[in-house]
């Protein structure tokens, strides 16, 4: 099948850990970006990467780190430096601008 | 900086009634991307339409449509007909060339009644 795979569906996060959400995708995008949707708001841009192992701030970042090692993958880490972190993340690919960004499941983290 | 306004939250309309969605945008760029996304109840956002900024044509398409006024930075969509299917969060959202980033209106809940 192709398209985007985020893991686990839900996660939990106990005080001062770190968890980091999967996202796969195989079909072949350049560019994988990390959102964050908390309820009742938009979606905010977390990290973006647009080519492998180069990766950019979005308008959240402090409190993540992103690693792009390989081009299917773009690991989302939530350090303990993320005072709030319970939200739904989203993670998107696109094969470049212009170009339409098609969205994964989603990841929904709570704090235990 | 791009920023994408969505008026109403929630909006509840009874089945087989029309419902507008409301999309203010504003950009310095003259060349720019818009977008409408779907988010029904299981999450994933799912792609609706795309325009560009020198492409004011509407657009039906089934019982969806689009209303793309540059004059008043506007891209409304419209569903006729509504169906309990058509009950999600809608966002409206947009990008400036030569930056894919997307900005996300607040989004709107539509709940159809049967």
């Amino acid at each position: 099948d192709g398209g985007i795979t985020q893991s686990p569906k839900y996660l939990f996060r106990k005080e001062g850990q770190n968890v980091t959400l999967s996202c796969e995708q195989n079909l072949n995008h350049d560019a994988m970006y990390w959102y964050r949707q908390d309820p009742g708001q938009g979606l905010r841009l977390i990290y973006y990467s647009q080519i492998v192992n180069d990766f950019q701030k979005g308008d959240i970042a402090e409190g993540y780190s992103v690693s792009r090692e390989k081009k299917e993958s773009f690991p989302l880490t939530v350090t303990s430096a993320q005072k709030n972190p319970t939200a739904f993340y989203l993670c998107a690919t696109d094969s470049g601008q212009p170009d339409i960004q098609y969205f994964g499941a989603g990841t929904r983290l709570s704090v235990l | 900086a791009q920023k994408v306004t969505q008026a109403q939250t929630e909006i509840s309309v009874v089945e087989k009634e029309d419902v507008t969605l409301d999309c203010v945008y504003e950009t310095r760029d003259t060349t720019y991307y818009l977008f409408w996304y779907k988010q029904p109840p299981s999450g994933e956002l799912v792609f609706l339409i795309r325009r560009n900024s020198f492409d004011e044509q509407n657009e039906i398409s089934g019982r969806y449509s689009w209303n793309f006024q540059k004059s008043t930075s506007s891209f409304n969509f419209t569903i006729t007909a509504s169906q309990v299917v058509d009950s999600a969060v809608y966002f409206c959202a947009l990008s400036e060339y030569g930056n894919n980033r997307l900005a996300f209106g607040k989004g709107n809940q539509v709940v159809v009644i049967p």
